[in-house]
């Protein structure tokens, strides 16, 4: 099946310590994004990426990286210099031009412990 | 990027249809209208977009004025199951810089 695909579903994680998210999609989709959400909010933007080995800073990029080292995958590295991490990752691929929609993960919970 | 504004929550009957607006004044000429809508702690679903015209899925119809300054979106017989956040967004071709949501409208259906 074509699609988007994030893992962990939940994860936990210790203060202090780096943690990696995984995104794969199989849509041979240019561009990925990774949004973050807090209870009771919008999506707000971290990074998104339109071409391999290339990636732009969101609204909310600081304490976040991200590397795109092929077409398919996309992963998001919550560093310890996030100071509060504990949110619902979502990530979304597309094609970049118009009247394409964009393809959404189930999301990760990351929680602080 | 335009902007879009839309009412923070709103209820429906079910069986009734659900009309969900958005407003986005400064949308520019190529910049299509997007709905999606998420259930809760799952990743977004997308309904439906338009540019111009209004546009009908098995899931939605999309109603885009004719200064395209504002939109709205029918569920023509909601049920229970449509219950979710709706978020309307605007994005232009050739950058993905313009997929970024607001704070959508909290569509409850009730019995």
């Amino acid at each position: 099946d074509g699609g988007i695909t994030q893992s962990p579903k939940y994860l936990f994680r210790k203060e202090g310590q780096n943690v990696t998210l995984s995104c794969e999609q199989n849509l041979n989709h240019d561009a990925m994004y990774w949004y973050r959400q807090d209870p009771g909010q919008g999506l707000r933007l971290i990074y998104y990426s339109q071409i391999v080995n290339d990636f732009q800073k969101g609204d909310i990029a600081e304490g976040y990286s991200v590397s795109r080292e092929k077409k398919e995958s996309f992963p998001l590295t919550v560093t310890s210099a996030q100071k509060n991490p504990t949110a619902f990752y979502l990530c979304a691929s597309s094609i970049i031009r118009g009247g394409a929609e964009a393809f959404f993960g189930q999301g990760t919970r990351l929680t602080v412990v | 990027d335009a902007k879009t504004t839309q009412p923070p929550s709103m209820d429906c009957a079910e069986g009734r249809a659900a009309n969900l607006p958005c407003n986005h004044s400064t949308i520019s000429g190529n910049e299509y209208v997007y709905w999606y809508r998420q259930i809760h702690s799952q990743g977004p679903q997308y309904i439906i977009h338009g540019l111009k015209n209004n546009e009908t899925n098995e899931m939605a119809s999309l109603i885009i004025t004719e200064d395209r300054k504002s939109s709205t979106l029918i569920l023509p017989h909601a049920t229970l199951r449509d219950t979710a956040v709706y978020y309307c967004i605007v994005r232009s071709s050739g950058s993905a810089r313009q997929l970024t949501f607001g704070s959508g409208t909290q569509l409850t259906v009730l019995p």
